[in-house]
């Protein structure tokens, strides 16, 4: 089974509706991520959080929010989700202390593709 | 904040060649970290090889290594004997201890391999 999985895979809703992207992960990781991408412009962050009580604004989290349920799950919502984000989703999660190979590095989930029309 | 920079939105190289991808990096952190992930047509985000800034060596994982040049701030991925299977998005990043080990990506290179 996959360490970080994502549901759902894809998504096409309305403009103005209200969507929830799901992450969990099995790693044991305390630090969870999550980023957009779009086409050209890389992986951009939007929200992270260091354990359930600790959650931090990325670089575009205008329109988003999040909720960390338990170590495990961080979940993503659009309350009013609009055209422009239409993107791929990312889930990642890294080990606080550094333990795994190359120290921060950041284990993805497979992604989910947001349509919005 | 950290910048990425990649500059070869698309390369070619023929099967069973060598392949070098460019990444220049600037980051305010004394010490950090180099990783180059690969994104098939599938969309995945796989890991694949870090570099510290502090590592005297060169990363090698199988056919990927890395060309370090702290000085020039270039962590280059250079793959080996190329597959078919190598065709992807390449994304070079770095994360900030300032921002919670943000990733900073760069905007990737595509590569296809030619049979």
């Amino acid at each position: 089974d996959a360490d970080v999985t994502q549901t759902p895979r894809n998504r096409i809703t309305k403009t103005g509706k209200r969507i929830m992207l799901e992450c969990s992960q099995t790693k044991g990781h305390d630090r969870m991520y999550w980023y957009r991408q779009d086409p050209g412009l890389g992986l951009r962050l939007i929200y992270y959080s260091f354990d359930v009580k600790d959650i931090n604004k990325g670089e575009i989290s205008d329109g988003y929010s999040v909720s960390r349920q338990a170590q495990a799950k961080f979940s993503l919502s659009l309350e009013s989700a609009i055209p422009n984000q239409t993107a791929l989703y990312f889930c990642a999660t890294s080990d606080l202390l550094g333990r795994g190979q190359g120290g921060d590095t950041q284990y993805f989930g497979p992604g989910t593709r947001l349509t919005v029309l | 904040a950290q910048k990425i920079t990649q500059t070869q939105p698309g390369m070619f190289v023929q099967e069973k060649e060598a392949v070098t991808l460019d990444c220049t990096y600037d980051t305010s952190d004394q010490s950090y970290g180099l990783f180059w992930y690969k994104q098939p047509s599938s969309g995945e985000m796989i890991f694949l090889i870090y570099q510290g800034s502090y590592d005297e060596q060169n990363a090698t994982e199988g056919r990927y290594s890395l060309n370090f040049q702290k000085a020039r701030k270039s962590a280059n991925l250079v793959i080996s004997a190329s597959q078919l299977g190598d065709s992807a998005m390449y994304f070079c990043a770095t994360p900030s201890r300032i921002t919670g080990n943000q990733f900073y990506f760069g905007t990737g290179t595509s590569l296809t391999v030619i049979p």
